[in-house]
């Protein structure tokens, strides 16, 4: 069955720490691939997005995310992390290209520690 | 990117009455979309809203419970009908494919938070 899954629920780090947010899916050719961010109580901001071209995306908030085909990841990095951070992300797909919705993985709550 | 706007920002409704949510956007759109959101949980599809015609329901939601209104390119509403505590979340619309933007990227209404007592 296609499939978003973000392993790790929640992540806790060290803020100044480097971050890694995991994401694999299971589709048949290379879909559109997003990262999303959610922090309490707002809205959805994209960070990211990866359709085609160079796999090393970058995105706002200095965050980037790698486009691995022979893995069928798409994880979303960081270098050093922020208080600020503190949300949650959720990694999307769209396999059809650009003409359908979007599918959400299970979402990863980040939490950000002094 | 789109800006999009949803009314009510969040509401407390009593069991047995329905809630239309609103959703507005700054430019036209081709694909407009209705999530669910409930506490703790990831966002779940409900349907897409076609313009002039029926929308397309996602396995688990049906038209009774939700019906859906998209009379233009710009505009959509929500109804959750005969409400019960399991129809608290947060509601969100989306929107994809600008008419005038030529971009494929997914954008997001703030939501509409609900509770039901």
């Amino acid at each position: 069955a296609q499939s978003v899954t973000q392993p790790d629920i929640h992540i806790t780090v060290s803020e100044g720490a480097s971050l890694e947010l995991r994401c694999n899916y299971s589709y048949g050719a290379t879909p559109y691939l997003f990262w999303y961010v959610q922090s309490p109580g707002q809205g959805l901001q994209l960070l990211l997005k990866y359709f085609s071209g160079d796999t090393l995306v970058q995105g706002i908030k200095g965050f980037e995310a790698e486009f691995k085909r022979s893995q069928s990841s798409f994880n979303l990095r960081k270098p050093s992390v922020h208080w600020s951070d503190a949300a949650e992300y959720f990694c999307a797909v769209d396999p059809s290209g650009g003409y359908q919705k979007v599918t959400f993985g299970i979402g990863t709550k980040l939490q950000v520690i002094p | 990117s789109a800006v999009i706007s949803q009314k009510p920002s969040r509401d407390i409704c009593q069991r047995g009455t329905s809630l239309t949510i609103q959703c507005q956007v700054d430019s036209q759109v081709t694909m407009m979309f209705w999530y669910r959101q409930q506490p703790g949980q990831s966002l779940t599809l409900i349907a897409t809203a076609n313009q002039g015609s029926e929308a397309t329901y996602e396995s688990g939601f049906v038209i009774d419970k939700f019906p859906i209104s998209r009379p233009n390119l710009t505009f959509s509403t929500l109804t959750v009908s005969n409400m019960s505590p399991e129809d608290s979340s947060i509601y969100l619309c989306s929107v994809r494919g600008r008419l005038q933007g030529f971009d494929n990227e997914q954008f997001f209404g703030p939501g509409t938070r609900l509770t039901v007592l």
